[in-house]
């Protein structure tokens, strides 16, 4: 089956600083990507949509600027969290699909600790 | 064991036993509906998935049960295992695509030896 490749798995970063996660779509082409976040013992919530050679569509309340994303090939799609706080401490899950109507794999997830 | 839904998180069954995992959705234009299991500290993996027009589907030692009626999903496993041990999630799309999916709030589920 399709594979999604999320890289780093783990991250423990100080206050301020920049922490930048990959999604690779290892054996398909993903027009779009979308991108998760998820607190301990909560549910998946959707962060932003991101589309090929287009700006990411965000959900209400993700700051944009805080939260850049960047989508530059069918393969890959990047997450960066700027000037990190403790309270982005949190799993990142990217997820791919070939299109519209097919089918959606997810990535392994990035925990990500601010200290 | 069964799950009455969303007031009871967790789920503790024994190995051999079939379980059941109840959802309630939130949109009656939802159209397409997909069951997730995640491990602990993994993204989530597709288990089965289900269209509107139809009310169940069987898969390998799972089956999905769909009521439109109620706004109802169950996720039923046969025989569970040790390694079913997870949180299961459902979720809902209302586009006929997976692409924005909406999670339930997860089941987790203890399989005893």
């Amino acid at each position: 089956g399709a594979v999604v490749s999320q890289h780093p798995s783990r991250v423990i970063c100080k206050s301020g600083t920049s922490v930048k996660i990959e999604c690779r779509s290892l054996d398909f082409q993903a027009t779009t990507m979308f991108w998760y976040r998820q607190f301990p013992k909560q549910s998946l919530m959707l962060m932003a949509t991101s589309n090929e050679g287009s700006k990411a569509t965000y959900e209400q309340g993700v700051e944009k600027d805080k939260f850049l994303i960047n989508h530059a090939s069918l393969t890959l799609s990047t997450l960066t969290v700027t000037s990190a706080h403790p309270e982005d401490s949190s799993f990142y899950i990217c997820s791919a699909s070939q299109g519209a109507n097919e089918k959606l794999f997810f990535g392994s997830g990035t925990q990500l600790s601010v200290l | 064991g069964e799950n009455v839904g969303l007031h009871l998180p967790t789920l503790s069954v024994q190995e051999g036993d079939n379980s059941i995992i109840n959802c309630a959705y939130s949109n009656s234009a939802s159209d397409y509906f997909i069951w997730y299991k995640q491990e602990s500290g993994k993204g989530p993996q597709f288990i089965i998935d289900i269209r509107s027009n139809m009310d169940k589907r069987q898969g390998q030692r799972v089956t999905v049960l769909l009521n439109k009626t109620v706004k109802h999903l169950s996720l039923q496993i046969a025989a569970t295992q040790p390694g079913d041990s997870a949180v299961y999630f459902c979720a809902e799309n209302i586009r006929g695509s997976q692409g924005n999916l909406i999670f339930g709030k997860g089941t987790k589920l203890s399989v005893k030896p």
